[in-house]
């Protein structure tokens, strides 16, 4: 069965310091799908990143990172220099195959304080 | 321009009354997807529609019926509504899986 853990509930930070979500998943299959999600206080699901369970390559956007690494199961997001607008819940979420077709399962989320 | 939109946006409405919630997508999508997320977040996948077919149902109540008259739209009839159904129900929609999914706004349901 397919699983995502995000172990942290919430995290608060002041602006300009880096943050680290971690994302942990659980999956038989050797084809999957990882994204990042990120849901606003004005409640929209905003996507952010997906990536191929072949493709290991860490990837970097803006103040945007994400480590992903086979080994560990985990598909980690960092914010550097973060800012307010960055306050958000985040959301890490897995797809692999299931009958019918892909099933995609979020983490609980984790959500991000930025105190100005 | 909005790529996927719900109606309504707010939806109050008292214990027992039958309900529907309807999402469009202009993307030229082949897939369609209702999730729910409940007052911690938590988000979770109800069904799954591609070119009209139903594709995943999760353990959802018989109370909650989809219905895909096109690939393009996609809505969510709830009989006999319950104190439990009050949540925030997303529809989605993405090329066939598991390609990025792209959501709607949300529609905030209050069953009183």
């Amino acid at each position: 069965a397919q699983k995502v853990t995000q172990a942290q509930t919430e995290i608060s930070v002041v602006e300009k310091e880096d943050v680290t979500l971690d994302c942990v998943y659980e999956t038989r299959d050797t084809t999957y799908y990882l994204f990042w999600y990120k849901q606003p206080p004005s409640g929209e699901l905003v996507f952010l990143i997906r990536r191929n369970s072949f493709d290991e390559q860490n990837e970097i956007s803006g103040r945007y990172s994400w480590n992903f690494q086979k080994s560990t199961s985990s598909f980690n997001f960092t914010i550097t220099a973060s800012q307010v607008v960055d306050s958000a819940v985040y959301f890490c979420a897995l797809s692999e195959a299931s009958t019918g077709g892909f099933k995609t399962i979020f983490g609980a989320g984790t959500r991000l304080f930025v105190k100005a | 321009d909005t790529a996927v939109s719900q109606t309504p946006k707010y939806l109050v409405t008292q214990m027992g009354n039958d309900k529907s919630i309807k999402c469009e997508q202009n993307l030229g999508h082949d897939t369609m997807y209702w999730y729910k997320q409940d007052s911690k977040k938590f988000l979770k996948i109800m069904f799954s529609y591609n070119n009209k077919e139903l594709i995943i149902n999760e353990t959802v109540p018989n109370r909650f019926s989809p219905k895909s008259p096109d690939k393009a739209h996609l809505n969510l009839h709830i009989n006999s509504l319950e104190l439990g159904d009050s949540a925030v129900y997303f529809c989605a929609s993405s090329f066939i899986p598991p390609d990025t999914q792209y959501f709607g706004p949300g529609t905030r349901l209050t069953v009183l």
